[in-house]
């Protein structure tokens, strides 16, 4: 089972703001270490979504952001569309783990 | 352009082994850090092995002693050797691409993924 924590869903109306956390330990997020973020559109392979708490790649709509704060950090959408609708899982490096490249439990985003 | 094809799932038995590829274009696999993560019918992403530039490699606890990751720098080419395959090793695996941020890494770049299923 994975180390970092998020909730298994979150649901929002179109143009609606929502948050996704993800809640780890002193030995990752708490120890320092980054947290990335990706989106996975049904039947579709992962894609980076944010890099370094809080970066977006090119091609990514500002909408999304995200932050870190403790031994959590979380993901913003703003202004949700349907699009959006997908998984969502957090990776972060784990100091007390040989697989230590750790990812979320994965977080489901329905748009109602 | 970055594209990464994973070629090589299948279904196959209990016990008996199979060897992934991930052809990279658009960039170079040796100078890179390439990963496998594999994900479960309904599951979320697993992390299975990493590959450093420097040739250092590295497995999740519930794959060590059974897979081997490794490159072919003239094909471009990612591996992942599986051997004594187990039902709970059924997944998608994805190769992806690492980028250093700070001091960990993120997963820029990834494949389609490749559909493997261990079953008698």
């Amino acid at each position: 089972q994975s180390v970092l924590t998020q909730p298994p869903s979150v649901s929002g109306a179109p143009g609606q703001r929502v948050t996704i956390s993800c809640t780890g330990s002193s030995s990752n997020i708490g120890a320092g270490y980054d947290v990335h973020w990706y989106q996975q559109l049904p039947g579709t392979a992962p894609k980076l979504l944010i890099y370094g708490n809080s970066n977006r790649p090119s091609g990514v709509p500002d909408r999304f952001s995200g932050s870190k704060s403790g031994t959590s950090a979380s993901l913003a959408i703003t202004g949700l569309q349907a699009e959006d609708e997908a998984d969502y899982y957090c990776q972060s490096y784990d100091s007390s783990l040989s697989a230590s490249y750790v990812f979320g439990t994965g977080t489901k985003v329905t748009v109602l | 352009e970055v594209q990464l094809v994973e070629t090589g799932g299948g279904l196959i038995q209990p016990g008996g082994s199979l060897r992934l590829s991930c052809a990279a274009s658009g960039f170079t696999v040796s100078s890179n850090y390439m990963s496998w993560v594999r994900q479960a019918p309904g599951k979320g992403l697993e992390w299975v092995s990493v590959i450093y530039s420097g040739g250092s490699t590295y497995y999740a606890d519930s794959v060590k002693g059974r897979f081997t990751i490794s490159r072919d720098n003239s094909k471009n080419t990612l591996y992942l050797q599986m051997n004594s395959l187990r039902a709970e090793d059924t997944a998608v695996y994805y190769c992806a691409r690492g980028k250093r941020y700070s001091s960990s890494w993120y997963l820029d770049y990834w494949g389609q993924g490749t559909l493997v299923t261990v079953s008698s």
